[in-house]
């Protein structure tokens, strides 16, 4: 099946900063989605991007779907942006489920 | 407001006994899921049913079971078989067609004890 990696594991920042996380997957998909899991583990779908650029306030969302990478920008960091980014992904095969990457777990400290 | 609602969301089970988790979803979806996280580690997809009356087995289905009687509703049991079952588990749904995000619960962590 389809793999999706995910990079940096982890990521402590101090507030303001600015950060990167990127999502690499191995097949093309019809299905991407980045996702945050807040501590107490409700996860909030964040954006459904397959393919181009998306912004949502201090967060945007870019997908080079033919080069099969995913990237999600957090600008001016807070220390509410903490918890665990998944990226997920959907193969345009047979198959109709989404397969998650292990997360980026990130730090915003005051 | 529409949601998905899990329950219990803490559950202890004795080994050798079968639990039950409830998902319920008042927003109409045809899709359901449940899916398995243990910690630092991503969503893994134990069952999924696209359609009333129907399921099928995701990426690690052996010692669980589900059933789908209702749209709105698709409990998930954990059996004795599951040697593992320690993990927070999480509920989505999404409709079949149109838009493709999916809606999460709030989750059960189940613990053996």
């Amino acid at each position: 099946g389809i793999q999706v990696e995910q990079s940096p594991p982890d990521l402590i920042l101090q507030e303001g900063a600015n950060s990167t996380l990127r999502c690499n997957f191995s097949d093309s998909v019809n299905n991407l989605q980045w996702f945050h899991q807040n501590p107490w583990g409700q996860l909030i779908n964040l954006f459904y991007i397959p393919s181009g650029t998306k912004q949502n306030g201090r967060l945007s969302a870019t997908t080079v779907a033919t080069e099969r990478y995913s990237l999600l920008y957090i600008s001016s960091s807070q220390t509410t942006d903490s918890g665990v980014y998944f990226c997920a992904v959907r193969g345009s095969g047979s198959a109709r489920q989404l397969t998650f990457g292990s997360g980026t777990q990130l730090t915003v400290l005051p | 407001d529409g949601g998905i609602t899990q329950s219990p969301k803490y559950l202890f089970r004795k080994e050798g006994q079968n639990v039950t988790l409830s998902c319920e979803q008042n927003l109409n979806h045809d899709a359901m899921y449940w899916y398995r996280q243990d910690p630092g580690q991503g969503l893994r997809l134990i069952y999924y049913s696209q359609i009333v009356n129907d399921f099928q087995k995701g990426d690690i289905a052996e010692g669980y079971s589900v059933s789908r009687e209702k749209k709105e509703s698709f409990p998930l049991t954990v059996t004795s078989a599951q040697k593992n079952p320690t993990a927070f588990y999480l509920c989505a749904s999404k409709p079949d067609r149109g838009f493709d995000g999916y809606t999460f619960g709030s989750g059960t962590r189940l613990t053996v004890v």
